[in-house]
Formats: structure tokens, sequence, C-alpha cells
């Protein structure tokens, strides 16, 4: 059972607000990963992060900031919301990945549905 | 170039039947790991499978199992006795350095009674 925890599950805002998705994992894994999702499309990595303090930009050039002050938390902000941030935003995280020690899945929490109206 | 191509953007299958998921990867790393994920429309991402670069048998999880050709750079998705509860988008993915996971487009299954 994965203990990786996203909150708001749905959130409809209005253009132009400042939000925070939070994501949290109580599985003590270094590595924590943001992707974003339109519906039955594929899922595009806008920010990871190895580690405290390190944290990088994915592959989708994206407006929002992440944080990664704690081990277990990684947060995702958006400080000006806007129409085109309307998504699903999905958090994830895995333990190291050897291919010759064994899976290092990624674990993913529920989801954050986001409406900017 | 796409690491990871699914070339199925929909699919088909009878319940009870098996059918197979279409992947295929692009590396040059030696060491890699390919993963499969199901995708409800629920919209959480469930893992169902891992296969290791390494291993030289193919990987299965009761009735999941996956086809690995490495020669091919393939890693199909077989699903036998197929369920209702099958329908949903199926994603292959692919892990490079221990770190770096790159996913496909996905592949919506739905299973006809």
């Amino acid at each position: 059972e994965a203990d990786i925890y996203q909150t708001p599950r749905y959130l409809v805002i209005g253009t132009g607000k400042k939000i925070t998705l939070e994501c949290s994992q109580t599985m003590g894994h270094d590595k924590m990963y943001w992707y974003q999702q339109d519906p039955g499309m594929e899922l595009h990595l806008i920010h990871y992060s190895y580690g405290v303090n390190s944290t990088e930009k994915g592959d989708l050039s994206s407006e929002s900031t992440v944080s990664r002050i704690r081990t277990e938390h990684f947060p995702l902000t958006l400080e000006s919301a806007r129409p085109s941030h309307t998504s699903q935003y999905l958090c994830a995280s895995s333990e190291y990945g050897s291919e010759l020690a064994g899976t290092g899945e990624l674990f993913f929490g529920e989801g954050s549905r986001l409406t900017v109206l | 170039a796409q690491k990871i191509t699914q070339t199925q953007p929909g699919m088909f299958v009878q319940e009870k039947e098996a059918v197979t998921l279409d992947c295929t990867y692009d590396t040059s790393d030696q060491s890699y790991g390919l993963f499969w994920y199901k995708q409800p429309s629920s919209g959480e991402m469930i893992f169902l499978i891992y296969q290791g670069s390494y291993d030289e048998q193919n990987a299965t999880e009761g009735r999941y199992s996956l086809n690995f050709q490495k020669a091919r750079k393939s890693a199909n998705l077989v699903i036998s006795a197929s369920q209702l509860g099958d329908s949903a988008m199926y994603f292959c993915a692919m892990r490079e350095n221990g770190n770096q996971f790159y996913f496909g487009t996905g592949t919506s299954l739905t299973v006809i009674p």
C-alpha cells in the first residue's frame, strides 16, 4: 500500500489566484516528481527532486514552482493561475532504483484535478 | 526521438480473452527498467509489473505478464482472461540511470462483455 497523499483532490479557482498543491509521502523516499496530465493523455514531467534542497525542472515548461525543505513534503505552487493550467497534477515518489537490486517503481498519489475559470 | 512508443491509442477485447498491449523503447543504456501502469477513469496510477534489463525471464504478476524482447527493444504487456475491471488507460514507462522515468502516450483498453 503506497503512502503518498495529495491535497486537494479537486480545486476550482478563478484566474489570477495563487494556489499550492500539497504532496506528502511517508515512505522516506528521496526522489519525488510532479507530472501534469490532461484527461486520457500522456504524463509530462514538470518538476523533480532527488532530495532535500534539490529541485529541477522537467521536460515540460511550467510556470509552477516547487520546494523540498523536508524529505516527505514536495508542494507545487502556481503564483497566478490561468485557464491553461487546467489539468490533473500527479505527484510521485520512488526509492533509488537499480536494475540489479529490484523494482524501485514510482508510487503515485491520487492526483489533484485543477480547474481555472 | 521518443523514448517510449505505444502505437495503439485504443484496443478492444472480449471478456475472458487475452490481449497484448504494445510498447517499444529507445535507450543506449545497458541498465534500465521497464514498467507498466494502469490508470482507471478515477485517475490514480496503479503499478502493474516491472522488468529489469538484466532479467532473462519475462516478468509475471497474476494475470499480467511482460513479453520482453531485448534485441527488438519491446516490452509488451499481456493481460490474460480479461475482466470488465481491466478497462482503463495503460502506460508503458522506462527508467534510465536509476532516476529518470519516461512514459508513453498510453493505450485505452475497453473490455467488452
